[in-house]
Order: C-alpha cells, then sequence, then structure tokens
C-alpha cells in the first residue's frame, strides 16, 4: 500500500458525460501527479500539481481539468467523454516538486466509456 | 520531444532463467532514470539511476545506467513466476514532474 488513495476503483459512464476522479496523495506528499493508461499505450503523463500550484503539463485534453486543494487531495475532471477515454487513470504523490526522485502510485481509477 | 523506448516489448521464460530488460532514452538535461514494476495495479518503485557505471541491486534483481550511451538495463536473475509483471523505464523532465514512461516490458515466467 502506497499511502495514496483514489476513488472510486471503477467507472462506467456513457460518451457525452463528465466525471470526477480523485486522489488523495501520502501524507506530507505535496505533489500530485496524473497519468492515463490505455490498453495500446504506457503511462502518458497528463498534469501536475504541487502546493496547490499547477506545476507541469503534458499531453492532457482540454476537455481534462484538475486542481488541487488546500487540503493537498486532487481532482481530474473529464467532460465531453469519448470512447477513446476509457483508460486507467492513476495518480502519484511525492514530497517535493521536482517530480525526479519515485513517485508512489496510487490503485487507480478504471474509467470505462460506454 | 523526450523518448523512452524499451525492449523488448514482451518475453516469456521459465522459472530460473535470467533476463535482461532495455531501456533506451532521448532526453534533454537528464536528471535521473527510473524503473517500475506494474503487476496489474499501480506501479511500484524499483530503483532510481542518476550515475553511471553503478549497480543498484535489490535481491535478484539489479540495474546499471549508462549515460554515454543513454540507456539502462535491468536484470533479473533465477525468475520466479512472482516476476512476472510490466517493467516499465522512466525518464523524468526538467521541467518539473513531467515524467516520460516507456511502454514497459510485459515478463512472463512459466513454471
Amino acid at each position: 500500500d502506497s499511502g495514496v488513495t483514489q476513488t472510486p476503483k471503477h467507472l462506467i459512464t456513457a460518451t457525452g458525460q463528465r466525471v470526477t476522479l480523485r486522489c488523495s496523495p501520502r501524507s506530507g506528499d505535496l505533489s500530485v501527479y496524473w497519468y492515463q493508461q490505455s490498453l495500446d499505450q504506457g503511462l502518458q503523463f497528463l498534469i501536475q500539481y504541487y502546493n496547490g500550484e499547477e506545476r507541469a503539463k503534458g499531453n492532457i485534453l482540454e476537455r481534462f481539468s484538475a486542481q488541487q486543494f488546500p487540503d493537498l487531495h486532487s481532482e481530474l475532471n473529464l467532460s465531453s467523454l469519448e470512447l477513446g477515454d476509457s483508460a486507467l487513470y492513476f495518480c502519484a504523490s511525492t514530497l517535493a516538486g521536482t517530480g525526479y526522485n519515485e513517485q508512489f502510485f496510487g490503485p487507480g481509477t478504471r474509467l470505462t466509456v460506454l | 520531444e523526450d523518448k523512452v523506448v524499451q525492449s523488448p516489448l514482451s518475453l516469456v521464460v521459465h522459472e530460473g532463467d535470467t533476463v535482461t530488460l532495455n531501456c533506451s532514452y532521448e532526453v534533454t538535461n537528464f536528471r535521473s532514470l527510473l524503473w517500475y514494476k506494474q503487476e496489474k495495479k499501480a506501479p511500484t518503485f524499483l530503483f532510481m539511476l542518476t550515475s553511471s557505471g553503478i549497480e543498484k541491486k535489490s535481491g535478484r534483481l539489479s540495474s546499471i545506467l549508462d549515460k554515454k550511451e543513454l540507456f539502462s538495463i535491468l536484470n533479473i536473475t533465477a525468475t520466479q513466476t512472482g516476476d512476472s509483471a510490466v517493467y516499465l523505464c522512466a525518464v523524468p523532465n526538467t521541467n518539473a514532474g513531467k515524467s516520460t514512461f516507456g511502454d514497459g516490458t510485459t515478463l512472463t515466467v512459466k513454471p
């Protein structure tokens, strides 16, 4: 158990809908990272927050957004969902914002868009 | 754009065999390379490498980095069925937290 929690575990929804994925980092960690893992692709970095501020951005679609709250939990919002958004979404956390060291991954949220 | 390429994509061996997984990279301002193991759930950390030629070891697993030739290898000796997993290589970008992951090597160890 990495200490990172993610809810929900599974999510099934329809195209065009909007969902929110939630992540709580390890106690004391200030940085949260979001990744998407599709069946035919590796882990794709989406976005990073550090102490409430956006720190780095990857290939995140405009339909996706995220934020980190004062209690350091983070939410990833996915809207106008498409079939291709079906994937495992992981969040990871670290103490610092640099990302050079190991990241601690949550168990993931499996999103299925029908 | 940063690039991380792992090979082979897939490997099937028998228990007791030794395997070598490869990771090559092209990144600007390299700082570290990390190996993770993913067993149908979240990736878990194995090694972080920052210096060339210094082997990191943990039990039957070991890894080494070559910063001149821009690659790393992960060795697993005396493989066990529990080693079956996807092994991921990641290289963080100097732009804060942006890490580039390879597509992974899927290792299957048969009894």
